[in-house]
């Protein structure tokens, strides 16, 4: 019964490269959100999508940040020309479908690193 | 009206005390309130939350207290122990956003 799965725990780009950070739900969850936590910061709300829905983006930057939740696959955030201020922790959650199911259960995160 | 805000930023206490983290909130539609245990360098773990249709939820040497009125939340930590030396986010959503609006955080240090 795997959690929340978060793929590249680390990763490394430079400046003006693209970051792809991938997140797969819980078994049995189709509600996902991204949360960026800067360093020694709490986590901020980014995007809350259901499958090829996105559901509230209210938190993301306007530009060079996007988030899709396909049909199939996991859900993928995407940073476009990244800038060192982009470097954080970037931590996806789940949630089971159903009214007043709002439980959510976090990754393990990926680590960005903009040089 | 979306902040929710958390204190104190640190706290150190001995084994075996009581450790008291505090979260206030204005957005009277907030009808979540969960606490978070992080350890460093992993993600966050839900550690128990609360509606406002209760005062008080107790989980093991965990609890909520919960001012309504006030609108306050609190974690109490009983008989710490080292091993919940961590950072804890109390957080607060509305059911029909599903979104987290996070404090934060405190960073809790037990000493043996």
């Amino acid at each position: 019964n795997a959690g929340v799965m978060q793929n590249p725990r680390h990763l490394v780009r430079r400046r003006g490269q693209e970051a792809r950070l991938r997140c797969s739900p819980m078994k049995g969850h189709s509600h996902v959100y991204w949360y960026r936590q800067l360093p020694e910061e709490g986590l901020k709300f980014m995007v809350y999508l259901q499958k090829e829905n996105i559901i509230d983006e209210s938190g993301m930057p306007k530009e060079r940040f996007s988030a899709e939740f396909p049909k199939e696959g996991p859900s993928i955030l995407r940073i476009q020309q990244v800038v060192r201020g982009d470097s954080a922790a970037y931590f996806c959650a789940s949630s089971a479908p159903g009214t007043g199911s709002i439980e959510q259960f976090f990754g393990p995160g990926t680590r960005l690193t903009v040089l | 009206q979306q902040q929710v805000k958390q204190s104190p930023q640190s706290l150190i206490v001995q084994k075996g005390g009581i450790s008291i983290i505090n979260c206030a909130y204005e957005n009277t539609a907030f009808d979540y309130f969960p606490w978070y245990q992080q350890f460093p360098g992993k993600g966050p773990a839900l550690l128990i939350a609360i509606r406002p249709d209760v005062s008080e939820k107790k989980e093991g040497r965990f609890t909520i207290s919960f001012n309504k009125s006030a609108k306050q939340f609190s974690l109490h930590i009983m008989d710490s122990q080292p091993g919940d030396s961590a950072t804890y986010f109390c957080a607060a959503s509305t059911s029909n956003t599903g979104k987290l609006i996070f404090g934060q955080g405190t960073t809790l240090q037990v000493k043996p």
